[in-house]
């Protein structure tokens, strides 16, 4: 909802812009990683997942990036619209006994019109 | 249209009444979770289900029972609810369990207790 954007860090971008969000993953064992889009008020939606046997993988005007060197993920949107205006969040699967999905804190991103 | 389905989505309660968050998915998926998500601390697993009459704990369990009845249906139950629980709830479900898919999130229900 609205205070989910609180005490996040917030990318802004012009509207047409390609935008660039990054997340650093924790467990060097996570085999799965997935992109969250949370628009005001309501809840996660799935964007993208991609393997640990890939570094790249492209959808509709996005595109994740994964470096399992660094473990780092970045989510590239292009030509950001102003309906891309929401908060972003990674999510890791270390494949743990739960074998669940850990969220990052996320990043807000803000489109200029 | 697939969905997952809380209830209710804004409630204001007192400490120590007991209350249930009902959540239904209709996907016929096995998997099932609970999460609180609070400003700078993200989102939190309370409570997973990989299947019917199978449930486990998350990373924040405490003040928090869940059962599993049902493949559609995952309640989240506050026995005696804090203030600390005054948070934002989801309920997702997912066709893979443990994680391993697309996870799709009901739209929340917002609990605050005095």
């Amino acid at each position: 909802g609205e205070s989910v954007g609180l005490h996040l860090p917030t990318l802004s971008v012009q509207e047409g812009d390609n935008s660039i969000i990054n997340c650093a993953y924790s467990n060097s064992a996570s085999d799965y990683f997935i992109w969250y889009k949370q628009e005001s008020g309501k809840g996660p939606q799935f964007i993208i997942d991609i393997r640990s046997n890939m570094d790249k993988r492209q959808g509709q005007r996005v595109t994740v990036l994964l470096n399992k060197t660094v473990k780092h993920l970045s989510l590239q949107i292009a030509a950001t619209q102003p309906g891309d205006s929401a908060v972003y969040f990674c999510a890791e699967n270390y494949g743990g006994s739960q074998g669940n999905l850990i969220f990052g804190k996320g990043t807000k991103l803000s489109v200029k019109p | 249209e697939a969905q997952v389905t809380q209830n209710p989505r804004y409630l204001i309660t007192v400490t120590g009444k007991k209350l249930t968050v009902t959540c239904s998915q209709n996907m016929n998926h096995e998997y099932m979770s609970w999460y609180r998500q609070d400003p700078g601390l993200g989102l939190r697993q309370i409570y997973y289900s990989m299947n019917v009459e199978v449930t486990d704990k998350g990373d924040v369990p405490e003040g928090y029972k869940v059962s599993r009845k049902e493949k559609r249906n995952f309640p989240l139950i506050l026995e005696s609810p804090s203030p600390n629980q005054t948070s934002l709830y989801f309920c997702a479900s997912s066709i893979l369990a443990g994680g391993n898919g697309e996870l799709f999130f009901g739209e929340g229900s917002r609990l605050t207790v005095l």
